[in-house]
C-alpha cells in the first residue's frame, strides 16, 4: 500500500484485558513513531524506533505499555491490563530517514469500558 | 521542556474570510515548526513547515512564518473555503530529538 496502516481500527476493551496494536508502515521507512492522542487534544509522543532498534520510549505512560518492532518493518504497541485512561486514539507514523516529514496513519480508536 | 501553544477553537468563519489561527512555541534548541491538518474522517498530514528563522511554509494557499523573536508560527490564508474546515494542529520538533511535540489543536468551521 502506499501509505501507513493501521489495525484495527477500531477496539473495544473491558478493563484489565490486554490488547495489541498493529502499524505497518510505509515500505522502506526506517523510522516509526507511535503517538496517542486523548478525545480533543493534540497526539503527544509515545516511543521511536529506527529499524528495529527502540531509541526513545520516555513517552510511554506506565510499565503496562511495550511497543517493538523485531524485524524493522511491522510494530505492535502493546498495553496490558488496560484502563480506563488509555481510552484514546492511537496514531503510528513513519518517516525515511531522521528528520523527514513523518506519514500518519488513521489511527486505531481504543475505547476501555 | 518544549511547548506549543495554540489559540482555542472552535473558529467559525464565512466563506471568503480571512483567516488566522495563532501559534507559539517555547524550545531549548532551534526547532522546525510544523502545522498538521487533519479533515474529517482523515489521518493527520502535513500542511507545511519551515525549519528555520524567517522561513516562510506555504501551501494550499496557507502560509506560516517562522518568527524567532517572538516565538510564533501563526498559520494565515487569505480566503477560506468550505473544504478548509478541519482540525489543525501547530508542532514542533527539535533538531536532534525526532519526535514531534503537538499543540493542542484548533477546530476550523467554515460557513458557505
Amino acid at each position: 500500500g502506499a501509505g501507513v496502516s493501521q489495525s484495527p481500527r477500531y477496539k473495544v476493551a473491558k478493563r484489565g484485558q490486554d490488547v495489541a496494536l498493529r502499524c505497518d508502515p510505509i515500505s522502506g521507512h526506517v523510522s516509526l513513531f507511535w503517538y496517542q492522542q486523548a478525545l480533543g487534544q493534540g497526539p503527544e509522543f509515545l516511543t521511536y524506533f529506527q529499524n528495529e532498534a527502540q531509541l526513545d520510549k520516555s513517552g510511554l505512560p506506565s510499565d503496562r505499555f511495550f511497543a517493538e518492532r523485531p524485524e524493522g518493518s511491522v510494530s505492535t504497541l502493546k498495553i496490558q491490563r488496560t484502563q480506563q485512561e488509555d481510552s484514546a486514539v492511537y496514531l503510528c507514523a513513519s518517516a525515511g530517514t531522521s528528520y523527514n516529514e513523518q506519514f500518519f496513519g488513521p489511527g486505531t480508536r481504543l475505547t476501555v469500558l | 521542556g518544549d511547548s506549543v501553544t495554540q489559540m482555542e477553537g472552535p473558529v467559525t468563519l464565512s466563506e471568503e474570510a480571512f483567516l488566522t489561527i495563532n501559534c507559539t512555541y517555547t524550545a531549548t534548541g532551534y526547532p522546525s515548526l510544523f502545522w498538521y491538518v487533519q479533515y474529517p474522517g482523515e489521518g493527520l498530514q502535513l500542511l507545511l513547515k519551515a525549519t528555520k528563522a524567517d522561513d516562510k511554509g506555504s501551501n494550499k494557499g496557507f502560509e506560516a512564518t517562522y518568527r524567532k523573536e517572538t516565538t510564533s508560527f501563526h498559520l494565515e490564508k487569505g480566503s477560506v473555503q468550505v473544504s478548509d474546515s478541519a482540525v489543525y494542529f501547530c508542532a514542533l520538533s527539535d533538531r536532534g530529538d525526532d519526535k514531534i511535540i503537538f499543540g493542542k489543536g484548533t477546530r476550523l468551521h467554515i460557513l458557505p
